[in-house]
This record gives structure tokens, sequence and C-alpha cells, in this order.
């Protein structure tokens, strides 16, 4: 595919379980990230990933969130023991560089919603 | 956090006017970026202005940047029913790589 693909583009949870939520970056992109979005706000940044650098978890709301690249290219973001206020759109994004000039290139989502 | 604000935070026009988004940020950047989001859905690449530019143009869009004032402009002109949409200003902050810093965006409605 030539852009980047999310799945599954809608989670309905309880609160309580766990979920994961996956991205599938475009070929050859060396950088992903995840954000957040809930309803009416901006994005929230939550991780990123460069090449094998360690990468940037500081947006990571608590410790119940985690991601992990494999094989630098899909990346998994679990969230443990899900709450209501986890409900959001998460939205994943690559780039071919994390050069402060390169256009980011998103995908459609996930909507998670924890009841 | 949020790096910039956008204003207004709603914008309903007619086709065929002006529409002219603002964004403020607080820090020092290396770029300034406009994405436009429909529908609650992914975000899509308008066009960047590099922090030693001061205008730039794609298409029916007009991006202005003035860093004394921290504050960029998004002008989209002869507008349309289609660009009803959410946009939104994003920046890198100062020497941070990689992430980008959002606003809250502005929802602008073209009505027929």
């Amino acid at each position: 595919g030539a852009g980047v693909s999310q799945s599954p583009s809608n989670k309905v949870t309880e609160k309580g379980k766990d979920v994961e939520l996956r991205c599938d970056p475009i070929s050859g992109h060396t950088a992903l990230y995840w954000y957040r979005q809930s309803l009416g706000q901006g994005l929230e940044f939550l991780i990123y990933f460069q090449g094998n650098s360690a990468p940037d978890k500081s947006g990571l709301p608590s410790d119940r969130f985690s991601a992990e690249r494999t094989g630098g290219s899909v990346s998994t973001l679990t969230i443990q023991r899900t709450q209501q206020e986890d409900s959001a759109v998460y939205l994943c994004a690559s780039s071919f560089t994390s050069g402060r000039s390169s256009e980011q290139f998103f995908g459609p989502g996930t909507r998670l919603t924890v009841l | 956090s949020q790096q910039g604000e956008e204003d207004p935070q709603a914008l309903s026009i007619q086709e065929g006017e002006n529409a002219t988004m603002n964004c403020s940020y607080k820090t020092s950047i290396n770029n300034l970026q406009w994405y436009r989001q429909n529908s609650g859905r992914g975000l899509v690449h308008l066009i960047l202005i590099r922090s030693n530019e001061r205008e730039k143009h794609s298409g029916r869009l007009r991006v202005t940047l003035d860093t004394s004032k921290k504050s960029s402009s998004l002008l989209i002109t002869a507008s349309r029913a289609a660009d009803t949409a959410s946009y939104f200003c994003a920046t890198h902050r100062g020497s941070t790589l990689g992430r980008l810093y959002f606003g809250r965006g502005t929802q602008l409605t073209v009505w027929p």
C-alpha cells in the first residue's frame, strides 16, 4: 500500500482490559510516531522511533502505555488496564527521517472507546 | 503540551470567500507546518514554511510567518465546500527532532 495503515479502525473495550493498536508505516520510512487526539482537541505526542535509536517515550502518559517497533517497520501501541480517559483517536505517522523539515504522513487512526 | 494555538477555533464562510486562520506559538522553531484533517481522521500535510521564510504559496494556499511575533497565518483563497475540515499548525520546537507540537486547530466550514 502507498500510505500508512492502522488497525483496527475502531476498537471498543471494557475498562481494565488491555488493547493493542497496530501501525504499518510507509515502506522505507525510518521514523514512526504515535499521537493521540481526544474529541475536539489537537494532537498529543506519545512516542517516536527513529531507526535503531532508543525511542523517545517522553509523551507516554503513564506506565500503562508502551510501544514497540519490530524490525524497523511495524509498530504496536499497547495500553494495559484501559481507563475511560484513554478513549481517543490514536494516530500513527511516519517520515523518511526525523529531520526537522520532514513531512509526516499520517494513517487514518484507530478510534478507541473504553466503556 | 500544546505548542501552538490556532484562532479562530471555528470559522464559517461562503464558497468563494477567503478563509484566514492564525497560529501562535511559544518557543523558537525551525519550521512551521500546516495540516488538514477531515472528519477526525488522518491528517494531510499542506505546506511547510521555514523560520527564515516570510511567505510561501501553494495553489490556493498562502502561508505567512512572523518569527518576531511568533505567529503564522494560513490563507485559503476562493474557498470551496470541499475545503471544509480542521486545520492545524505544527512546529518542531527549537532543536527537538522528530516530534511535532500541534495546536488545537481551527474548524473551517465552507457553505455552498
